[in-house]
Formats: structure tokens, sequence, C-alpha cells
């Protein structure tokens, strides 16, 4: 089975900051990778789905990019509203593995 | 509007069973790939099952497998996790999740979530 690896686990950033985000694959798998943002006590949601594809309704400063094994999801001026636990997705097969989560903190 | 509500969480006893519900609307719920998807208390999101829209393709974790069983019922737009032979472990918020129409693309809606405790 794929095991995806996140980093960092935790996260402190500033609001404008760039933020950046890595989930490694533990093979080379195809770009069928999702990225969700989870709020406490909140289902999560969908931001990202092939790589690199924004879900219609996320904000555009969310994008993803990545192939192969290694892959991003980059917020470009972060925002207080982006608080929360970031999960990677791995969809290309079953099981659909999740990475174990970046929790991202505003300062 | 999309909606998934699940139902049946609660209390049970390692060993003992519960049947989550998830009752969706407001699409075609015959054409999409259903997950159910769990997350154990401070824990990361693990997934557990999946379902074809017509329901003749069924995948679990490891984790799970031999004793829950994921189920549809296409009539009533119902979806089901029926969860056998429990242990502590299983403890945990249990969402239901549609796939988009490509089901590679993600889970673009999920449900409220139901919490399944498990507990002598």
């Amino acid at each position: 089975d794929i095991q995806l690896t996140q980093s960092p686990s935790f996260l402190s950033a500033s609001v404008g900051d760039r933020v950046t985000i890595s989930c490694r694959a533990s093979q080379v798998i195809t770009s069928y990778l999702a990225w969700y943002q989870q709020k406490p006590g909140k289902a999560p949601k969908l931001l990202i789905y092939a790589a690199s594809t924004l879900e219609s309704g996320a904000p555009s400063r969310f994008s993803g990019s990545g192939s192969g094994t290694e892959f991003t999801l980059t917020i470009s001026s972060l925002q207080p509203e982006d608080f929360g636990t970031y999960y990677c997705q791995y969809l290309n097969n079953y099981p659909l593995t999740f990475g174990q989560g970046t929790r991202l903190e505003i300062k | 509007e999309v909606q998934l509500l699940e139902s049946g969480g609660g209390l049970v006893q390692p060993g003992g069973s519960l049947r989550l519900s998830c009752a969706a609307s407001g699409f075609t719920f015959s054409s999409y790939v259903m997950s159910w998807v769990r997350q154990a208390p401070g824990k990361g999101l693990e997934w557990v099952s999946a379902i074809s829209g017509g329901g003749g393709s069924i995948y679990y974790a490891d984790s799970v497998k031999g004793r829950f069983t994921i189920s549809r019922d296409n009539s009533k737009n119902t979806l089901y996790l029926q969860m056998n032979s429990l242990r502590v472990e299983d403890k945990a918020v249990y969402y239901c999740a549609k796939h988009k129409i490509s089901w590679r693309d993600g889970m673009d809606y999920w449900g409220q979530g139901t919490l399944v405790t498990v507990s002598s």
C-alpha cells in the first residue's frame, strides 16, 4: 500500500505569509492526489484534486503542484481563516490513504 | 443542495455491533462512489470503505476487513456501514463522503459525522 508522509506536522505562520506543505508518497504515484482542509469539529473540505486543480469555491490563494512522489500545497498569502489541519490523500487505487496531517496555526 | 446526514452512532461494548446510515439528497445518488472515513479522537483521517454507484464494487481498509460491511440502497438514497466485532480502537467520528463524478478526484461533500464509542 502507498504511504503518504506530510511535512511539517505543525506550522505556525503569520497573515500574509506564503505557506507550503509537502506530501511525499512511498512510491511513484499518478497525479490522483487531493488536498483537504479541516477545521476543529468540522468535516474536511476538498481544496485541490488531481494534484493541481482548484476545487470550485476554494479560494484562489490555494494551489497544488507536484508529480512522482513529491506534492505540495501552497497558500500564497495566508489569511486568518486558513487555520486548521491539512491532509493529502492518494486516490489512484484502493486503499485511499491519507497523510497524517499538517496543523496550521496563525501567529 | 447536496446534503449527507449520518445517523446510528452511539455507545457499544467491545464485540458489539452498530449500523450507521447516511441519508443523501441533492444529487443523483446512484451515480456516485461513496466512502466512509473515520477520525479517532485527536487523530487524523482514516479511509474505511468505499462502494461504487451501483454497489457492485466494494473496498475496505485492512483494519476493518471482515468486520465491517458497506452497502447502499439507491431506491432510498442511503448508504450504510454495518460494523460488527467492534473494538476499542474503532472509536471515532464516522463521516460519509460523496466522491466527485470521477472518483479519483476526491470527496467533494461530507456529512457532519456520527460518533461511535466502543467501551465497556
